[in-house]
């Protein structure tokens, strides 16, 4: 069964460090996107993309988080610098079209130091 | 933003036992999402739903869309010790196609 990918699974880093993570959707998913979720808590959507567009990244803290899509497959994810606050799981999720179901990967578990 | 209010927060059951949850809101959703997350790991989709007044099941989980198309529910029937962990809805709003969380209920067996 087709399955999203994420890596690392595990990240730590120190403070003020740059991080990235990658993701590849379910192959023909047009629909992606980028989630943060904080240990007892639901996801919160960092970034939308449809295709290599994003439609909605109104929650990304812009001044340090960056995501790209160039070729509206595979996506990173990037945080520069890290600050304490940005550990959390950071799950990447794809679906054939916007406000169709939605498969996650495994997520990636990042631990600032 | 806007929220889905979804309860209970967390539940203790004893293994054999039936278990409810739901998700409400004050707006209106076009599909809803059921998922299981297990610590350490991404949501997996249990069941979705497309119509209002639509009931799925899958296993000993039964989902439903509710006529108001403002709720849904989640019911586990004879609960076993691999149901624990943590269940989200997620609904798609009809008016932007956006996809909404909720809060989760966490799911404990007692031993």
């Amino acid at each position: 069964e087709a399955e999203v990918a994420q890596s690392p699974r595990y990240k730590i880093t120190e403070k003020s460090q740059a991080v990235a993570f990658w993701c590849d959707p379910i192959s023909g998913h047009a629909t992606l996107y980028w989630y943060r979720q904080i240990l007892g808590q639901g996801p919160e959507l960092l970034v939308q993309f449809q295709d290599e567009s994003v439609v909605d990244d109104s929650q990304l803290p812009k001044d340090r988080f960056s995501a790209e899509r160039l070729k509206g497959v595979d996506s990173t994810l990037k945080i520069q610098p890290a600050e304490l606050g940005d550990s959390a799981m950071y799950l990447c999720a794809s679906s054939l079209g916007q406000g169709l179901r939605a498969f996650f990967g495994q997520g990636t578990r990042l631990t600032v130091v | 933003g806007q929220q889905l209010n979804q309860s209970p927060q967390s539940m203790f059951i004893q293994e054999g036992e039936d278990v409810s949850m739901n998700c409400t809101s004050s707006s209106i959703f076009n599909t809803w999402l059921w998922y299981k997350q297990d610590p350490g790991e991404g949501p997996v989709l249990l069941i979705a739903l497309y119509k209002a007044g639509e009931l799925t099941s899958n296993g000993r989980l039964t989902a439903q869309f509710g006529i108001t198309r403002k709720d849904s529910f989640l019911n586990i029937s004879a609960s076993i010790p691999s149901d624990v962990g943590i269940y989200f809805c997620a609904g798609v709003m009809d008016s932007n196609y956006q996809l909404i969380w909720g809060a989760g209920t966490k799911l404990i067996i007692k031993p």
